[in-house]
């Protein structure tokens, strides 16, 4: 079973619209969750972190968490083309004693003009 | 805002050759990781060191790898006798404390090109 999974898309989503991203995660205990956006070449940006049950907002992005479930999800509102990229969901697992953080695969995101 | 650095950002060896990455971590951080990632595949770890030794390593780092911070700024990764396979991004990442919860903050990569 797979750390992180996430769905690879693409996922092509019409520019202005809202871009729902996914991942579920294994480790139960885990306790802090992160999106990261990657420009390809470049590394990983941090978007969003969320360390609780429910959402967390900022700016066009909303995160959601459901511990129960092991489901985070990514909202993006009013996307744009710059949003175009991969998204890297990211777990900080219970049982890493350096307190690592374990990557999704990505989904590539694409917004249409 | 500080940032973590990473020198070359091109690194392009031959096979067998021994190669050093250089990462500076942001100045209070105490925690410090490297990361993988082969092109098209995902953001693998390798390793996380904490006072001077490694906390934590992946199947990934085996004896061809080695980390040392050499003195108080820097942070390296050495591979002894690179592969073709080695070839990938290698970022470096720190973190202020364990118990700390906030994100890894990232460098902009070194490539590495294994000829």
């Amino acid at each position: 079973q797979k750390e992180v999974e996430q769905n690879s898309g693409p996922l092509s989503v019409p520019e202005g619209a809202i871009a729902s991203l996914n991942c579920t995660y294994s480790d139960r205990g885990s306790q802090s969750f992160f999106w990261y956006r990657q420009y390809s070449g470049k590394s990983p940006e941090l978007i969003m972190s969320i360390y609780s049950n429910g959402d967390q907002e900022d700016g066009r992005f909303t995160a959601q968490l459901n511990k129960a479930s092991q489901y985070v999800s990514l909202l993006i509102r009013d996307s744009q083309p710059s949003d175009s990229a991969t998204y890297l969901c990211a777990v900080n697992p219970l049982y890493s004693s350096a307190s690592k953080i374990i990557f999704g695969s990505g989904t590539r995101l694409s917004i249409r003009p | 805002e500080p940032e973590v650095t990473q020198t070359p950002s091109h690194q392009v060896t031959q096979m067998g050759q021994e190669v050093i990455l250089r990462c500076v971590p942001i100045s209070n951080h105490l925690y410090f990781y490297w990361y993988r990632q082969i092109l098209g595949q995902k953001v693998e770890f390798l390793v996380s060191f904490y006072n001077n030794e490694i906390s934590e390593k992946s199947e990934i780092f085996d004896d061809q790898f080695s980390v040392e911070r050499p003195d108080g700024s820097n942070f390296t990764l050495k591979i002894r006798s690179t592969k073709l396979e080695d070839s990938a991004m290698y970022f470096c990442a720190s973190r202020r404390n364990q118990r700390d919860p906030t994100p890894l903050h990232f460098g902009n990569g070194t490539r590495l090109t294994v000829t």
